[in-house]
């Protein structure tokens, strides 16, 4: 079946790295979208990407989608402590089903 | 302007036992389905509803009844908890049922089968 992984699966950076994640899909995507879950909390939506090969910023936040819509990549720059949390890809399974990456975990160390 | 409300927020319950987890929406929202989180293996979808009286199974839905009677309700039953059961689960709900919605999540559900 359908699968979407991200690697890596846990990253701690010293606060002012930067940091990247990357999600691959076994099939072609319509769309991705990319949510964060601080620790204890619930996943919250950050963006959606559509186009082939698209690039959308928010601050220190980079989000590509590539080329043959199978893969994506989230990239903070400066991290900061405020960046902890567990970052998912997510992206169409279907009519009506959404399928989320294995997410990736990041710690930031001050 | 409450969003989506999950209860309880945490919950223990026995082998065997059974259990309704609740899920409310205020946002009007068409599209709504039920997630649990277990460790490394991300959010995996257990049912979902396009609409009032319509339901679907998701990936993993052994073990989890829902029905969607109103717009606003998604209620998720465990007919007889299981300790593979325990997990984080959360409700969430779209504007529209096309792929290209946002997801908003409750605050999840912390259930532990003992």
């Amino acid at each position: 079946g359908q699968q979407v992984m991200q690697i890596p699966q846990y990253q701690h950076v010293q606060e002012g790295e930067d940091f990247t994640t990357y999600c691959n899909s076994s099939t072609t995507l319509s769309n991705i979208q990319w949510y964060k879950q601080r620790p204890g909390g619930h996943p919250v939506f950050l963006i959606q990407l559509v186009k082939s090969g698209e690039v959308k910023k928010q601050k220190r936040l980079t989000f590509q989608f590539g080329e043959a819509k199978k893969n994506s990549s989230l990239h903070i720059t400066a991290t900061q402590t405020t960046d902890v949390g567990t970052y998912f890809c997510a992206g169409p399974a279907g009519t009506y089903k959404y399928i989320f990456g294995t997410g990736t975990r990041l710690k930031v160390l001050a | 302007n409450a969003g989506v409300t999950q209860t309880p927020k945490f919950q223990v319950l026995k082998t065997g036992q059974s259990m309704t987890l609740q899920c409310a929406q205020d946002m009007n929202h068409e599209y709504m389905s039920w997630y649990r989180q277990d460790p490394g293996m991300g959010l995996r979808l257990i049912h979902y509803s396009v609409g009032a009286g319509i339901t679907d199974q998701g990936e993993v839905p052994n073990g989890y009844n829902v029905s969607r009677s109103t717009t606003e309700d998604f209620p998720l039953r465990l007919l007889s908890a299981a300790p593979s059961q325990t997990s984080v689960y959360f409700c969430a709900s779209s504007r529209r049922t096309d792929s290209n919605q946002p997801q908003h999540f409750g605050d999840g559900t912390r259930l532990s089968i003992l």
